[in-house]
């Protein structure tokens, strides 16, 4: 069975602080790949999402980048935080290719707090 | 373009009442597909349901149960029987055809008091 991964759970970084957020999948080969944002009381808005190794589409221009070094591992990078980083960060992926489905399932998510 | 309208917030019921999440798209796609997902305070979204826009009947999954309606762009969620467990934010969410984006609501805060 598949199963995603994020890490860390939580985090506090200081403004100006750098960010790296991981995403594994496991189970799976070739997914697609999501990264949302929920800021506090609010819907999820998508980052980025990757339909394959090196391949990003960003959503929002903003502090944050994504990068995709392996088939099954996403990172959220930015190399400055601002205090409107601050949120939870989900990670999502979807089956590609022969394992194809329509759902995206959804990781643990990570809080980030920027003070 | 795509959206996704839930413009109930939050919604406060007492165990055993029955409550009605509303969610309404717009699209311009005649191939879509509509999901509800439910954000326990633990905060991983856990997905419930997905319809594809060809397939209007409605479905019911043991107190859960969907009514889509393409004449009125809308998709919802009942809850038969609320239990405290059900408090959660529930989010409808809208996908392109080739599945590569999703549109979410801003989801619907539910509180089910005992």
């Amino acid at each position: 069975s598949q199963t995603i991964h994020q890490w860390p759970a939580t985090l506090v970084q200081p403004v100006g602080s750098p960010l790296s957020l991981e995403c594994t999948v496991e189970g799976t080969s070739n997914p697609n790949l999501y990264w949302y944002r929920q800021a506090a009381g609010r819907g999820l808005q998508l980052l980025f999402y990757s339909v394959g190794i090196g391949q990003i589409s960003s959503e929002v221009p903003q502090n944050l980048s994504a990068s995709r070094p392996q088939d099954r591992q996403f990172i959220l990078s930015s190399k400055k935080l601002l205090l409107s980083d601050s949120g939870f960060y989900l990670c999502a992926w979807r089956a590609g290719g022969r394992d194809f489905t329509d759902t995206q399932y959804f990781g643990p998510g990570t809080r980030l707090t920027v003070l | 373009a795509q959206k996704v309208t839930q413009a109930q917030t939050e919604i406060s019921v007492v165990e055993k009442e029955d409550v009605t999440l509303d969610c309404v798209y717009e699209t311009r796609d005649t191939t879509y597909y509509l999901f509800w997902y439910k954000q326990p305070p633990s905060g991983e979204l856990v997905f419930l349901i997905r319809r594809n826009s060809f397939d209007e009947q409605n479905e019911i999954s043991g107190r859960y149960s969907w009514n889509f309606q393409k004449s009125t762009s809308s998709f919802n969620f009942t809850i038969t029987a609320s239990q405290v467990v059900d408090s959660a934010v529930y989010f409808c969410a809208l996908s392109e055809y080739n599945f590569n984006k999703f549109y979410f609501g801003s989801g619907t805060k539910l509180n089910v008091k005992p």
